[in-house]
């Protein structure tokens, strides 16, 4: 059982370009979801979906577009890289009927250069 | 606008002192409380408390609700090394989950 995998680990970008950030999850997790997380600020979270086909935005989204096509995959896109968004981004997902709490992938460190 | 804060935002200890972390909250539609442990990788989850006064226990780690006041408290006695991590407290609104910035802890041998 993988759990949630997230790649690529790091990234560096240039200003402007555009990236997509992968997530899988192999737990049949209806909700899934991303985070970015910066020093003293916490945990934010940028869009979430509920289930195939559904998404919305969290509290950061501007800048992100997200897609969930299927229940296992959950891809961050950004669209014209920024400074402002280099970050460590996490992809978490869990049941929506089990009270577990959120599995997290490993991250992926990206610098926006 | 729904919020959730950490106290203190570091703490240092010697090892087998006890240790107390806060959460504060304010959000409407509360439905759970989480804990998680982050090192230096993804947050590990610890504890999920739905209902005020009952504690959560696993091994050294406890954890209580109170829904009337809006906070939670991790205990961590006897504290080893291993336990230095930042501890971050989440809470469940609906569809969304806010995090707080977190307590950092240091125990020191």
């Amino acid at each position: 059982n993988a759990g949630v995998t997230q790649t690529p680990k790091f990234q560096v970008l240039k200003t402007g370009q555009s990236m997509t950030l992968q997530c899988a999850q192999d737990m049949n997790h209806e909700y899934m979801s991303w985070y970015r997380q910066d020093p003293g600020m916490g945990l934010r979270l940028i869009h979430y979906s509920v289930g195939a086909g559904i998404t919305d935005q969290g509290e950061v989204p501007n800048g992100y577009n997200v897609s969930r096509s299927t229940t296992e995959d959950f891809p961050l896109r950004l669209l014209s890289a920024a400074p402002s968004q280099t970050s460590v981004y996490f992809c978490a997902s869990s049941h929506r009927s089990i009270p577990y709490g959120y599995t997290f992938g490993s991250g992926t460190r990206l610098t926006v250069v | 606008e729904d919020k959730v804060v950490q106290s203190p935002l570091s703490l240092v200890v010697h090892e087998g002192d006890t240790v107390t972390l806060n959460c504060s909250y304010e959000v409407t539609n509360f439905r759970s409380l989480l804990w998680y442990k982050q090192e230096k990788k993804a947050p590990t989850f610890l504890f999920m408390l739905t209902s005020s006064g009952i504690e959560k226990k696993s091994g050294r780690l406890s954890s209580i609700l109170d829904k009337k006041e809006l906070f939670s408290i991790l205990n961590i006695t006897a504290t080893q090394t291993g336990d230095s991590a930042v501890y971050l407290c989440a809470v469940e609104t609906g569809n969304q989950f806010y995090f707080g910035t977190g307590t950092s802890l240091t125990v020191i041998p």
